[in-house]
């Protein structure tokens, strides 16, 4: 069976600090891909990066990247410059054995 | 990105009533759909894979009979809550993708609440 885990429930950050929130997982299936997506308080869940097993190269889009640690099976989410905006639910999730999961979320606060 | 639209986006009824939920992909053939339940601050508990023309593939500790799930063509399932409790009342969204290895994309979210 497959299990995905983000072990920070709350992260504070200074505005325009970096931040990395924490994802880790573990599957039989050799495919399978991980993405991080944010949840405002509206609902919506907004897809910000993807990273695929076979991937060499960690992901970026703009501002987030994906530290993808292939051996300890984590896949941590690295926002830099961060906005007021940025204040949400991310969610880690993976897709494998035929099912997309998702991690227990963390909430991230940007701080003024 | 793809578009998936759900559909209604807010729902309260009564207990012991049904209510549809729709999932529509807009501008893509959705083989896949996935349906979750989401408490407030929680993460999204995966209820059901649907594939198009096959019975949905319900996750353990669901009720089939009462979460029931319909994915009749390519661009449309939907999800209903069979005379619903109060316990039910939740938010429900729904995803959907193209192939194993493409990108699922999500719906607005239901919020339900029974009374």
């Amino acid at each position: 069976a497959q299990k995905i885990t983000q072990t920070q429930p709350g992260m504070f950050v200074q505005e325009k600090e970096a931040v990395t929130l924490d994802c880790t997982y573990d599957t039989s299936d050799p495919s399978y891909g991980l993405f991080w997506y944010k949840q405002p308080s509206s609902g919506e869940m907004i897809f910000l990066i993807y990273q695929g097993s076979y991937d060499q190269q960690n992901a970026t889009e703009g501002r987030y990247s994906l530290n993808f640690q292939k051996a300890r099976k984590s896949a941590n989410l690295v926002i830099s410059a961060s906005q007021l905006g940025d204040s949400a639910m991310y969610f880690c999730a993976m897709r494998g054995e035929g099912k997309l999961i998702f991690g227990q979320g963390t909430e991230l606060s940007v701080k003024p | 990105g793809a578009v998936v639209s759900q559909h209604p986006s807010r729902v309260i009824c009564k207990s012991g009533t049904s209510v549809k939920i729709e999932c529509r992909s807009l501008d893509f053939q959705a083989t896949t759909m996935f349906w979750y339940r989401q408490f407030p601050k929680k993460s999204l508990m995966l209820m059901a894979t649907s594939n198009e023309g096959s019975k949905a593939t319900y996750e353990q500790g669901v009720e089939k009979d009462k979460f029931l799930i319909n994915h009749a063509s390519l661009t449309l399932s939907t999800l209903t809550v069979t005379s619903a409790h109060p316990e039910d009342s939740s938010f429900y969204i729904c995803s959907a993708r193209q192939l194993e290895d493409t990108e699922a994309f999500f719906g607005q979210g239901t919020r339900l609440t029974v009374v």
